[in-house]
């Protein structure tokens, strides 16, 4: 099962680019990847997921490194309601099994 | 349309006692997740239903948690004679398939509490 390494927290200033990165280095071929968000006392929200090529909607960008072996989500312009933790992970596996991890807390500041 | 429902919201009960927690996964969803959540960790896998069957079921616990999923859509989790380290929020998502391009939607979980 493939596993994630995200850092454990970041802060960015309100209004600028927030950029989380994250290693995937055990990622197999038809492993996509994913990233979530979770804010407190709630359930992981969907932000985004690629496969190989560079993804970008509404709420970031995903940028997928050639080898495929990282990537980093993109909040064009955070705001204080970005504030929360951030999940990268990689599936479907064989066996279903999601891996989180326990993420990057990003902060965002005013 | 609504998004996963889990019920209930919050739970506490005594040691010992038996619980069980609901899913209601989005209408036409076809795949359901369990995850547990201890405080201040990440998600723990629990099991995984394709419809009513659970392909593996090695991610729960112990023999003490069991699930099933009956017509393709209401789950519940099961958690008999429970143990102060059950404490923790159960997390329900639901995919429309277990395809790589359907992402998982969560629900909000329910926080059990073992006194």
């Amino acid at each position: 099962d493939a596993k994630t390494t995200q850092p454990p927290s970041m802060d960015c200033a309100e209004g600028r680019a927030a950029n989380l990165p994250c290693n995937h280095s055990t990622i197999s071929g038809n492993e996509y990847v994913y990233w979530y968000r979770q804010i407190h006392s709630q359930g992981p929200q969907y932000i985004i997921h690629g496969l190989k090529n560079n993804e970008t909607n509404e709420m970031a960008s995903l940028i997928i490194t050639e080898d495929r072996k990282s990537s980093t989500l993109i909040l064009p312009h955070a705001t204080l309601r970005d504030t929360a933790v951030y999940y990268c992970i990689v599936g479907p596996s064989g066996t279903y099994k999601y891996i989180f991890g326990t993420g990057t807390r990003l902060k965002v500041l005013a | 349309g609504a998004g996963v429902s889990q019920s209930p919201s919050n739970k506490v009960t005594e040691k010992g006692k038996d619980v069980e927690l609901r899913c209601d996964p989005i209408s036409g969803h076809t795949a359901l997740y369990w995850y547990r959540q201890s405080l201040g960790q990440g998600l723990e896998f629990l099991i995984y239903f394709q419809g009513n069957s659970a392909p593996d079921k090695s991610g729960l616990p112990s023999d003490r948690f069991s699930a099933e999923r009956t017509g393709g859509s209401v789950s519940t989790l099961t958690i008999q004679r429970t143990q102060q380290e059950d404490s923790a929020v159960y997390l329900c998502a639901s995919s429309l398939d277990r395809s790589g391009y359907q992402p998982q939607h969560f629900g909000d979980g329910t926080r059990l509490s073992i006194l």
